[in-house]
């Protein structure tokens, strides 16, 4: 039973370039969270999203950053006009269902030179 | 903003000693989750607790929640080199929602072998 699959597993991109993040939940869960971590700092929640909905993007800042779902496919976290802040490890989770546990992927870093 | 602090930020030990991280919320928390981040890994759910003064226990591992459902710990007894790791604190957003969480930024947890 896979877990959650995150690629690609490093991504390296220059400033003003675009970044794709893909995230495929574990089999039967149609709950998918990213977060966002910093060095040596906790994970901060971004965005929640079912399939085809943006549940809540609270976490997202309001430029450059967009999330999907589709109804069929991974999950995408799309950062346009990367800049040298957006460097940090983007991880994200799925459940099985609204409130239960999250299960992480093994992260996608996102080095921006 | 609803805070979360961990202390200590870094702890080294001896295999074989004791450690403890500590978990305080800006906020009452409906429920907190531990997790454990290897280095390099992504964040493992360990467990979550609930009720106010609850204790459980996994093996070398014991979880508290406060009563007043502010503060946790998480304590290893007998270190091994196989606890190496950042361990986070996480409770739920003020609304509730489980999967908004509030990461602490981890206690990161060295032995020496």
């Amino acid at each position: 039973n896979a877990g959650v699959m995150q690629n690609p597993r490093h991504l390296v991109r220059r400033r003003g370039q675009e970044a794709r993040l893909r995230c495929s939940p574990m089999k039967g869960h149609s709950h998918v969270y990213w977060y966002r971590q910093l060095p040596e700092e906790g994970l901060k929640f971004m965005v929640y999203l079912q399939k085809e909905n943006i549940i809540d993007e609270s976490g997202m800042p309001k430029e450059r950053f967009s999330a999907e779902f589709p109804k069929e496919g991974p999950s995408i976290l799309r950062i346009q006009q990367v800049v040298r802040g957006d460097s940090a490890a983007y991880f994200c989770a799925s459940s099985p269902g609204f409130g239960e546990k999250l299960f992480f992927g093994s992260g996608t870093q996102l080095s921006v030179l | 903003g609803q805070q979360v602090m961990q202390i200590p930020q870094y702890q080294h030990v001896q295999e074989g000693e004791d450690f403890t991280t500590y978990c305080n919320s800006s906020t009452t928390l409906s429920n907190i989750q531990w997790y454990k981040q290897r280095p390099g890994g992504h964040p493992v759910f360990l467990i979550q607790l609930v009720k106010s003064g609850e204790v459980k226990k996994q093996k070398r591992l014991t979880f508290q929640f406060g009563e007043a459902k502010k503060n946790s710990s998480l304590h290893i007894t007998a270190t091994q080199t196989t606890d190496v790791g950042t361990y986070f604190c996480a409770g739920p957003n003020s609304g509730g929602s489980n999967y908004k969480l509030t990461f602490g930024k981890g206690t990161l947890l060295t032995v020496n072998p």
